[in-house]
């Protein structure tokens, strides 16, 4: 497609439900980053794959969180036993190539944990 | 710890004016810097980058200037428009990660 896009927009969890969240990136682009937005924050960083291996994943917060890309395309983040924090926009970005930063970002996930 | 701060949360101008947001790094070793723009419900979109080999960089309306002496980084906008209004981010990337490191975002509100 024409931009990163991410499924669903909204999800309500309740707390201690496990959820997927999906990213589409720009077909072809190499690399791809998870970042995690808290209402009235910058994005902060989760997780980065370069085609399908996860490079970096050092910004994951935990351990319930995991993130996957098998075939080097579409990607999920998914939450295990969600907690009130895990409330957030969950973004998804995407780049032509390696070490190129003005990556396109999805619309992101709106994630309420109830 | 980590952060890429701004001096001022809001800033409201002028529809015309030319606007001016600020941003402090924390990291000198930080080789690379975005600006980006963020619309209410959408992701950040890209808007002007500058390598820290560069002071200044021109765009259509947007200008960034980077002053490496005091670890300072601000975006103009030149005739600021209301569809300018947003919400505003810095970042900056550091050496040895692929990671974008954000400040918390200045909001720019644009007055017809």
């Amino acid at each position: 497609g024409a931009g990163v896009s991410q499924s669903p927009r909204y999800k309500v969890a309740k707390r201690g439900q496990d959820v997927a969240l999906r990213c589409d990136p720009i077909s072809g682009h190499v690399s791809l980053f998870w970042y995690q937005q808290a209402l009235g924050q910058g994005p902060e960083f989760l997780t980065y794959f370069q085609n399908e291996a996860q490079l970096d994943k050092s910004g994951l917060p935990s351990d319930r969180f995991f993130a996957e890309r098998p075939e080097g395309s579409v990607s999920t983040l998914k939450i295990q036993r969600t907690q009130q924090e895990d409330s957030a926009v969950y973004l998804c970005a995407s780049s032509l190539a390696r070490r190129s930063y003005g990556y396109t970002f999805g619309s992101g996930t709106r994630l309420t944990v109830v | 710890g980590e952060s890429v701060g701004l001096h001022l949360p809001t800033l409201s101008v002028q529809e015309g004016d030319n606007s001016i947001i600020n941003c402090a790094y924390s990291n000198s070793a930080s080789d690379y810097f975005i600006w980006y723009k963020q619309e209410s419900g959408k992701g950040p979109q890209f808007i002007i980058d500058i390598r820290s080999n560069m002071d200044k960089r021109q765009g259509q309306r947007v200008t960034v200037l980077l002053n490496k002496t005091v670890k300072h980084l601000s975006l103009q906008i030149a005739a600021t428009q209301p569809g300018d209004s947003a919400v505003y981010f810095c970042a900056e990337h550091r050496g040895g990660s692929e990671k974008l490191v954000f400040g918390k975002g200045t909001k720019l509100t644009v007055n017809p």
